[in-house]
């Protein structure tokens, strides 16, 4: 069966500073894997995705993510915060394989921007 | 750009009433889903639907049931609403689970207090 772990249900980085989000999963087929964004009082929002094309994925808002297949990782980043990316961050893993390819979902890290 | 509605944002129901909870998207997705959103727990999925008259429950259908009639519109039905069913209600909408094309496009989101 497929999971999803997300190191850290709160995190804090100053603005300016290096966002790093861990994502772990479990899989035992190859995996599409995805992190999404939410906003206070917002649905969620597509960032990036990973479908094998490239281990490095770049989306949108300036984050990118690396899957690491060794390391079972799929952790997002973002070099510099900007307060406007305080909000919830959801990874999720997809079966690649199978008829119906819904997503799994970690339980999500809080992110704050500090001034 | 994908669209999925939500019929509204904040719902406040007594225990024991029938809710009604809509969803509308406007690109011709096969597949819908209906998700709870709890503090710490994540997305949980409740029950999905991959064609017209077609469902399946989720991970949690226990106290819900759905409707979907025509392709655009899923809606989610809690038969006698009860306190536990506070929580944040999403939905969401995915083309088909064929390759690259397993994302979701979620709503906004319905907000529902059970009193």
């Amino acid at each position: 069966a497929q999971s999803v772990t997300q190191l850290g249900s709160h995190v804090s980085v100053s603005e300016g500073a290096l966002v790093l989000l861990r994502c772990n999963y479990s899989s035992s087929v190859p995996p599409y894997l995805f992190w999404y964004v939410q906003y206070p009082n917002q649905g969620l929002q597509l960032l990036l995705k990973y479908t094998s094309a490239a281990t490095l994925v770049k989306g949108i808002n300036g984050f990118e993510a690396e899957f690491k297949k060794s390391e079972t990782s799929f952790h997002l980043t973002k070099p510099s915060a900007h307060m406007s990316d305080a909000a919830e961050y959801f990874c999720a893993v997809s079966d690649r394989e199978g008829s119906q390819g819904n997503l799994i979902f970690g339980k999500g890290t809080k992110l704050s921007v500090k001034p | 750009d994908v669209k999925v509605t939500q019929s509204s944002r904040y719902l406040v129901k007594r225990t024991g009433e029938k809710v009604f909870l809509e969803c509308v998207q406007d690109m011709d997705h096969e597949n819908m889903f209906w998700y709870r959103q709890d503090p710490g727990l994540g997305l949980r999925l409740i029950y999905f639907s991959y064609d017209v008259k077609m469902k399946e429950k989720g991970d949690i259908p226990e106290g819900y049931s759905v409707s979907r009639e025509k392709k655009e519109r899923f809606s989610l039905i809690l038969e006698s609403a009860s306190t536990n069913q506070t929580s944040m209600y999403l939905c969401a909408s995915r083309l088909e689970p064929g390759q690259g094309f397993r994302e979701q496009y979620f709503g906004p989101g319905t907000r529902l207090t059970v009193t």
